[in-house]
């Protein structure tokens, strides 16, 4: 099956730092990738939707210069959370789905945790 | 290890009719249910969560209730309409942090 992996799996940083949050595609070549945050006791909620090669989209309420993403290629996305607060302390979880159809499974990766101090 | 199952995997129903969607899980230690949907090529959208200590949750005319010993969460769907047209994903929290992402069911609503 198809996999998706994710690092770090857990990042402690301090407030005002940058941290870099890598998803992979490991056997196919992921198309859009998506990315999703869950605050504690609350749902996963999409943050934004990529396309390999285009800018993302993001949704509303989500700042797209303090969350950078890049899908430079068909196996990986990043998601670079930019002058870190503690507010921004999440588990941040991103999908990919391959092929042409839209109607392609997602496939989840095993998430990362941010801690901001 | 956590297993999430949904039945069933695809639905057709006419519009107005109200409908259940099931998802069953082996470890009843969960921390947490969500339910979401999913339209095509699109990413998920949070409909229900259900923390482990509660029963159910509705929102308009949803309705997601949560039985942790029987391993089981149905939503329910009142009136549906064309709109409701998705794939519905059950999603389960282990305590250990992880998701466990049932494989859906596919809804039809004729109009």
């Amino acid at each position: 099956g198809a996999v998706v992996s994710q690092h770090p799996s857990r990042v402690i940083c301090k407030s005002g730092t940058s941290v870099k949050i890598e998803c992979r595609s490991l056997d196919f070549q992921a198309t859009t990738m998506f990315w999703y945050r869950q605050f504690p006791k609350q749902s996963l909620m999409l943050m934004a939707t990529s396309n390999e090669g285009s800018k993302a989209t993001y949704e509303q309420g989500v700042e797209k210069d303090k969350f950078l993403i890049n899908h430079a290629s068909l196996t990986l996305s990043t998601l670079t959370v930019t002058s870190a607060h503690p507010e921004d302390s999440s588990f941040y979880i991103c999908s990919a789905r391959g092929g042409q159809k839209l109607q392609e499974t997602q496939y989840f990766g095993p998430g990362t945790r941010l801690l901001v101090l | 290890k956590q297993e999430v199952t949904q039945i069933p995997a695809a639905l057709s129903v006419p519009e107005g009719e109200n409908l259940v969607l099931n998802c069953s899980f082996t470890d009843s230690a969960i921390y947490n249910l969500q339910w979401f949907r999913q339209d095509p090529g699109k990413g998920l959208t949070s409909l229900l969560l259900i923390q482990s200590s509660q029963r159910e949750q509705t929102s308009g005319r949803l309705n997601a209730s949560l039985d942790k010993s029987s391993g089981r969460s149905t939503l329910y769907i009142a009136a549906s309409q064309p709109g409701d047209s998705a794939t519905y994903l059950c999603v389960v929290r282990n305590y250990g942090q992880n998701f466990v992402f049932g494989p859906g069911t596919r809804l039809s609503v004729l109009p």
